[in-house]
């Protein structure tokens, strides 16, 4: 297994403002993953964050809403533009360090928006 | 949407062994069966995972049948610590696109009572 760590762990934030949330791992991983949790609800992939180059969304995600960075192996960042209050949800990257078998879950950002 | 099908919730008294089931009747042949769980406002955690054979590990058991259409996880003595979401998850063995990622259900909500 490895560290996962995202910051923030949450936030309230104003309607109309962005939010960038930082995953970081502590070696190196072949995959990274953001998924979206809405209160009650299970997990939604947003997108996979691709090394150096742009991210691959999944269907009702956008970039301009969600501009996803990996600017190398271990670090990415989400970022939740022009949030609404229906962005309010938990936040969570996601690893594997095999093309296999096991895929690891960070704690999560829980963000309200006001 | 989500290729299996689990009880919304159970409950299982502490010290006994809980059993989830799952069913996946349109599995494919080179699609795993993973078991996750969440606790209350934590990412989800990697339990288990099994291809056609039984597997085990410190944390679980897995019963695979032997058309692959459901399985069962065992957790042998439960403890109040084991009170989550379990997720069954359906994924092929490789990351490629959209194809290799967890797609996640609803899953069962285990309450371990004492």
């Amino acid at each position: 297994s490895a560290v996962i760590s995202q910051k923030p762990s949450r936030d309230i934030c104003q309607r109309g403002t962005s939010l960038t949330i930082q995953c970081q791992v502590d070696s190196q991983v072949t995959m990274m993953f953001w998924y979206r949790q809405q209160p009650g609800q299970s997990l939604t992939l947003i997108a996979t964050a691709n090394q150096g180059s742009e991210a691959t969304y999944e269907s009702g995600f956008v970039i301009d809403k969600f501009p996803i960075s990996r600017p190398n192996l271990t670090f990415s960042t989400l970022t939740v533009s022009n949030m609404s209050p229906e962005d309010s949800s938990i936040y969570l990257c996601s690893v594997v360090f095999t093309a296999l078998y096991e895929q690891y879950f960070g704690p999560g950002t829980r963000l309200t928006v006001t | 949407d989500a290729k299996t099908t689990q009880p919304t919730s159970m409950d299982c008294a502490e010290g006994r062994a809980a059993n989830l089931p799952c069913n996946h009747s349109t599995i494919s042949g080179n699609e795993y069966v993973y078991w996750y769980r969440q606790i209350h406002s934590q990412g989800p955690q990697y339990i288990i995972h099994g291809l056609k054979n039984n597997e085990t590990n410190e944390m679980a058991s897995l019963i695979i049948t032997e058309d692959r259409k459901s399985s069962t996880l065992i957790l042998p003595h439960a403890t109040l610590r084991d009170t989550a979401v379990y997720y069954c998850i359906v994924r092929v063995a490789y990351y490629g696109g959209s194809q290799g990622n967890l797609i996640f259900g609803k899953g069962t909500k285990l309450s371990v009572k004492p």
